[in-house]
């Protein structure tokens, strides 16, 4: 089974600031999805950004980016520049690929919640 | 993009009653769509996997008579907590994942948020 890790149970940044979210996860398949969702007070999950394992690339989305490390099996997610409306708690989450169809659900991780400091 | 929704997004209920939860896709047909539960302050916990035209397949520890998942069509899946106390209090959210070419992300619901007196 696979596991999830978000050391950060907490985490300030100053209004306008880099911060980075970190995310550990362990799994023996070698094609699987991973993602920041981000749950506001509404909690409403909110898809951050994503991920597919065989890319190498780092996935960004305007301020949000990741530091996707395969072999050392992290996932960190650095948001630039943050925003008042950034403060949420943020979830990085696996999911497995099925390439003949089929779909598994998600496993979270405990969450982080970010405050943002105006 | 795809929507789901869910109904209703908050109930409160005496113990002893049976509370139905609806999930549906809105723009999109859900073969499968999955349950899950959070308690506050805590993560979100998969609950089980509703299948259409199929039985529900649940994680372990899950009670499957307490929590009844009928996935009677391609848009619409429930969940009903059967005999509720105050302990199944909680946050529950159904997703589904894309139709189509699966691009492996989910798509939430508002979620539902149920309280046993």
């Amino acid at each position: 089974a696979q596991t999830v890790t978000q050391s950060q149970p907490e985490m300030s940044v100053q209004e306008a600031e880099t911060v980075t979210l970190s995310c550990t996860y362990d799994t023996s398949e070698s094609d699987y999805y991973l993602f920041w969702y981000k749950q506001p007070p509404s909690r409403q999950m909110i898809l951050v950004i994503r991920q597919e394992a065989y890319k190498q690339q780092n996935a960004t989305e305007n301020r949000f980016s990741v530091n996707f490390q395969k072999a050392a099996k992290s996932f960190s997610l650095k948001i630039s520049d943050s925003q008042l409306g950034d403060a949420a708690m943020y979830f990085c989450a696996y999911r497995s690929f099925f390439s003949g169809g089929g779909a598994d659900g998600l496993t979270f991780g405990k969450g982080t919640h970010l405050i943002i400091q105006p | 993009g795809a929507v789901v929704s869910q109904h209703p997004s908050w109930v409160i209920c005496k113990s002893g009653t049976s509370v139905k939860i609806e999930c549906r896709s809105l723009d999109f047909q859900a073969t499968t769509m999955f349950w899950y539960r959070q308690f506050p302050k805590q993560s979100l916990m998969l609950m089980a996997t509703s299948n259409e035209g199929s039985k529900a397949t649940y994680e372990q520890g899950v009670e499957k008579d307490k929590f009844l998942i009928n996935h009677a069509s391609l848009t619409l899946s429930t969940l009903t907590v059967t005999s509720a106390h105050p302990e199944d209090s909680s946050f529950y959210i159904c997703s589904a994942p894309s139709w189509g070419r699966d691009t492996g992300e989910l798509f939430f619901g508002e979620g539902s948020r149920l309280t046993v007196l």
